[in-house]
């Protein structure tokens, strides 16, 4: 099994810049998330998807932010226009969700580190 | 809200015993914990599920408090390997999936 794909792995760009960042999640999964991480904030969750739908978004910062998953083997994220503080680390997660949720393990790709100078 | 994590930081020899406490304020359905070493991924570790079921790591305990809505995670006989930073991930009730996570517990085994 490849386990969760992002790319790029790293990304610089420059202010203003539209940013968009890939992932494809553990073939089966039906549950994908989007992470950030810092190192004042920590890991924080950004959104989530189920069966392709988005279900909360409500740690997206910003209307800076928006995300898709228009297939069960794809998702974006995409930052427009970026800012220095959206430098960080993004990780995209997937899981075998549904039935009893509490049990369903997250699986986490290796992140795409981002720059914005 | 984020789960508090307890110790911040500790460094231990290899073969000691090592003890990382993650609490909530809020209701808990399950606690998830994993391991992440500098630059990569976090790994999962175990899983703990209200009602006492558990799912994870041979060498890894962990406990899970429901009334005091407490976790913890117990490293025994230490192995250099363990080295890295343990996250705690709660998932709350309001039919969210997401984890919030702890600040995490860096964990540092010397030889």
């Amino acid at each position: 099994d490849a386990g969760v794909i992002q790319s790029p792995r790293h990304e610089v760009t420059e202010m203003g810049q539209e940013v968009t960042l890939r992932c494809k999640p553990i073939s089966g999964h039906n549950s994908l998330f989007w992470y950030r991480q810092t190192m004042m904030r920590g890991l924080e969750l950004l959104i989530y998807f189920n069966n392709n739908v988005p279900i909360d978004d409500s740690g997206m910062p910003e209307d800076r932010f928006s995300a898709k998953m228009p297939n069960a083997s794809f998702s974006t994220l995409k930052i427009q226009p970026s800012e220095p503080r959206d430098s960080a680390v993004y990780f995209c997660a997937s899981s075998l969700g549904g039935g009893k949720r509490a049990k369903n393990i997250q699986y986490f790709g290796a992140g795409t580190r981002l720059s914005v100078l | 809200q984020q789960p508090v994590q307890s110790p911040q930081a500790v460094i231990l020899r290899e073969g000691e015993d090592a003890v990382i406490n993650c609490s909530s304020s809020k209701a808990l359905y399950s606690v998830h914990w994993y391991r992440q070493k500098h630059g990569e991924a976090p790994v999962f570790l175990m899983i703990l599920l209200k009602g006492g079921e558990q799912k994870g790591h041979e060498k890894i305990s962990a406990s899970f408090n429901e009334k005091k809505q407490q976790s913890s995670l117990y490293l025994t006989a230490s192995q250099l390997s363990y080295s890295g930073t343990y996250f705690c991930g709660a998932l709350s009730g309001g039919g969210a999936d997401g984890l919030t996570f702890g600040k995490g517990t860096h964990l540092i085994i010397q030889p």
